[in-house]
């Protein structure tokens, strides 16, 4: 079992759409959790970052974390074409090892 | 305009050719980090830095070395290049190890022949 799965898509959703992106993960010590996009041809930019459990909002992007269930979403409202791109979960531990483990990404195509 | 530069953005080499990825960014970063991509398994560590002089393994580190003698550059050597490196590289620095987030490079693609 990896410990970070990521459904892979493609997503494809109507312009406008609320898109809700997921992760799921093994390992209990994960503490920071982020989101990245990543557009075609490009490095991945961090989008959102939270430490351990809760909701964290930045305009249209809203990041949550559920540690219990070990479980982390990234919503977007009123989604645009502009917003087209693989997003890839990331997550760390907060000691023992300098590493972040990345799922492997969920395309999301949103179209006009 | 905070960036991590990596070159060269492609390269095609043949089996056995040393060769050199370059990596700087100008954050004053401590941690930095190189990554390869491939599909279906996504981002993996190859290895990382913590300051200078300080590297660790990743995931994957066979036939990689790296080294950081100055806190800004963090090459990637790849001493003898084979089909199997034929991947999608990234470097990428944060400010630490933990939950700050990676300003990640523009990729450099690498095809080993």
């Amino acid at each position: 079992q990896k410990e970070v799965e990521q459904d892979p898509g493609p997503l494809s959703v109507p312009e406008g759409a609320i898109v809700s992106l997921n992760c799921t993960y093994s390992n209990s010590a994960f503490q920071y959790f982020m989101w990245y996009r990543q557009y075609s041809r490009k490095g991945p930019e961090l989008l959102m970052y939270t430490y351990s459990s809760g909701n964290k909002e930045d305009g249209r992007f809203t990041a949550q974390v559920d540690k219990s269930s070990k479980y982390i979403s990234l919503f977007i409202r009123d989604s645009q074409p502009s917003d087209s791109a693989t997003y890839l979960c990331a997550m760390s531990a907060t000691s023992g090892t300098y590493k972040y483990i990345f799922g492997t990404g969920t395309r999301l195509k949103v179209l006009a | 305009e905070a960036q991590v530069t990596q070159n060269p953005r492609y390269l095609i080499t043949v089996t056995g050719k040393k060769l050199t990825v370059t990596c700087s960014q100008n954050m004053n970063h401590e941690y930095m980090s190189w990554y390869r991509q491939d599909p279906g398994l996504g981002l993996r560590q190859i290895y990382y830095s913590m300051n200078v002089e300080v590297t660790d393994k990743g995931d994957v580190p066979e036939g990689y070395k790296v080294s950081r003698k100055e806190k800004r550059n963090f090459p990637l050597i790849l001493e003898s290049p084979s089909p199997n490196q034929t991947s999608l590289y990234f470097c990428a620095s944060s400010f630490s190890g933990y939950g700050y987030g990676y300003t990640f490079g523009s990729g450099t693609r690498l095809t080993v022949v």
